[in-house]
């Protein structure tokens, strides 16, 4: 079976500090996908950054890149530079190779002035 | 390009009442995923599609809910009949392929929120 887990509930930073947000997965598949989702209170589904589990290296847009450690199994989201804007609930996801897409029960990041 | 397209953005409606959830995936996306989001239970996947075909449906919660995809650019997700637990944010996504491939980015569309009362 697979599973996503978020074990942090809810995360604090001070403005323009990075963060990381972990994310840990189980799978049997070879073949998979990672997603990092952003939520703000407006309630849309923002897609953040996607790794491939064949992807060598680690997936990296503007100020977010994602932490993959294949053996570890983990896939933590690394904000730079944090935003006032980037206060947000975040949720990771894996895809299956049959395309299942599942999600992490959400952290919830607030950033500090 | 026109992302994924859901109706209505918002209803209540009465306990036992039914209630139909549309969705327009992006086009040309092959997959298109149900999903439910509750502050108790976070997002939880329903049902997906492949080609129009129902893949995986394990998550639909009773014999209440159910989903169809008549063609590639509609689907719909019923209740029949609601009642105050099911209110929630229904969420329709579309992928272009399944999977771990580069550059297989899902799409959301801005959900439906439904209040059973």
């Amino acid at each position: 079976a697979q599973k996503i887990t978020q074990t942090q509930p809810g995360m604090f930073v001070q403005e323009k500090e990075a963060v990381t947000l972990d994310c840990t997965y189980d799978t049997s598949d070879q073949s998979y996908g990672l997603f990092w989702y952003k939520q703000p209170s407006s309630g849309e589904m923002i897609f953040l950054i996607y790794q491939g589990s064949y992807d060598e290296q680690n997936a990296t847009e503007g100020r977010y890149s994602l932490n993959f450690q294949k053996a570890r199994k983990s896939a933590n989201l690394v904000i730079s530079a944090s935003q006032l804007g980037d206060s947000a609930m975040y949720f990771c996801a894996m895809s299956s190779n049959t395309g299942k897409l599942i999600f992490g029960q959400g952290t919830t990041l607030q950033v500090k002035p | 390009d026109a992302g994924v397209i859901q109706s209505p953005r918002h209803e209540v409606t009465e306990m036992g009442q039914e209630v139909t959830l549309r969705c327009k995936p992006i086009s040309g996306h092959d997959y298109l995923f149900w999903y439910r989001q509750t502050v108790m239970r976070g997002l939880e996947l329903l049902i997906y599609f492949n080609n129009n075909v129902p893949i995986d449906d394990s998550g639909m919660p009773e014999d209440r809910f159910s989903a169809k995809m008549p063609n590639a650019s509609f689907s719909t997700l019923k209740i029949q009949p609601s009642e105050p637990r099911d209110s929630a944010v229904y969420f329709c996504a579309s992928s272009l392929v399944g999977g771990g491939y580069s550059g297989n980015t899902i799409y959301f569309g801005e959900g439906s929120w439904l209040t059973v009362v």
